[in-house]
């Protein structure tokens, strides 16, 4: 059983495109994440919903749309691609330890 | 702010070789502590944690790491190292359990016969 899923693992998109990564847990937890990692590996918080609801924003700019429909699913829907949102975004849960999903490679040509 | 520092960019040993990858966090309390492995184009995977209590914490995979609170420190260990180690691997800090980790930028770990 997949305990963070994430849908697509692949993405390939033309600038000025929208696109949406579906995230979902089957382990219970309240708390989601998205992290982006960048193409030299670092990774960076992205945004934080705990019960659905938003907890932290960090500096992103807001082509970028988290929404958790339920405790068990939080997507990540992105406007007008950049050529700079090439990166994988990785989708993560906790209750006290964060478990990671297997990431969406995102490339905006 | 909090920080992790991984020193080393890429580290080379040779199979069966003991392994220490090195962390130091800046954090005025007792952080939560972890150590993350990603293989190539693959998810971050939990090797161990440490929360409080015991400063040696064991993980999956025969790795272990110690938290030293002098040093600002928590050094990944593994005594014999095999091929399949190879990855990067990830140093990374959070306050409590439920908040965002601040990650340190990698070490990449190459392992030679």
């Amino acid at each position: 059983d997949t305990a963070v899923s994430q849908t697509p693992k692949y993405l390939v998109t033309q600038m000025g495109n929208d696109k949406s990564i579906k995230c979902e847990q089957n382990l219970g937890h309240d708390t989601m994440y998205w992290y982006k990692q960048d193409s030299k590996k670092f990774l960076k918080i992205m945004f934080s919903y705990n019960n659905k609801e938003l907890i932290i924003n960090e500096t992103v700019p807001n082509r970028f749309s988290p929404k958790s429909p339920d405790k068990a699913h939080l997507n990540l829907h992105i406007n007008s691609l950049e050529l700079g949102d090439s990166a994988v975004y990785f989708c993560a849960s906790s209750h006290g330890t964060q478990y990671f999903g297997p990431g969406t490679r995102l490339l905006v040509l | 702010a909090q920080s992790v520092t991984q020193p080393d960019i890429h580290i080379t040993v040779s199979e069966g070789a003991s392994l220490e990858l090195r962390c130091n966090y800046s954090y005025g309390a007792t952080p939560y502590l972890f150590w993350y492995v990603q293989s190539p184009g693959q998810g971050l995977q939990l090797l161990l944690k440490y929360f409080s209590g015991d400063t040696l914490v064991q993980g999956i995979k025969g790795f272990e790491a110690e938290f030293k609170r002098s040093q600002s420190s928590f050094n990944l260990r593994k005594p014999s190292v095999h091929w399949s180690d190879a990855a990067e691997y990830f140093c990374a800090v959070a306050d409590a359990g439920n908040t965002p980790l601040v990650f340190g930028k990698g070490t990449r770990l190459s392992v030679i016969a």
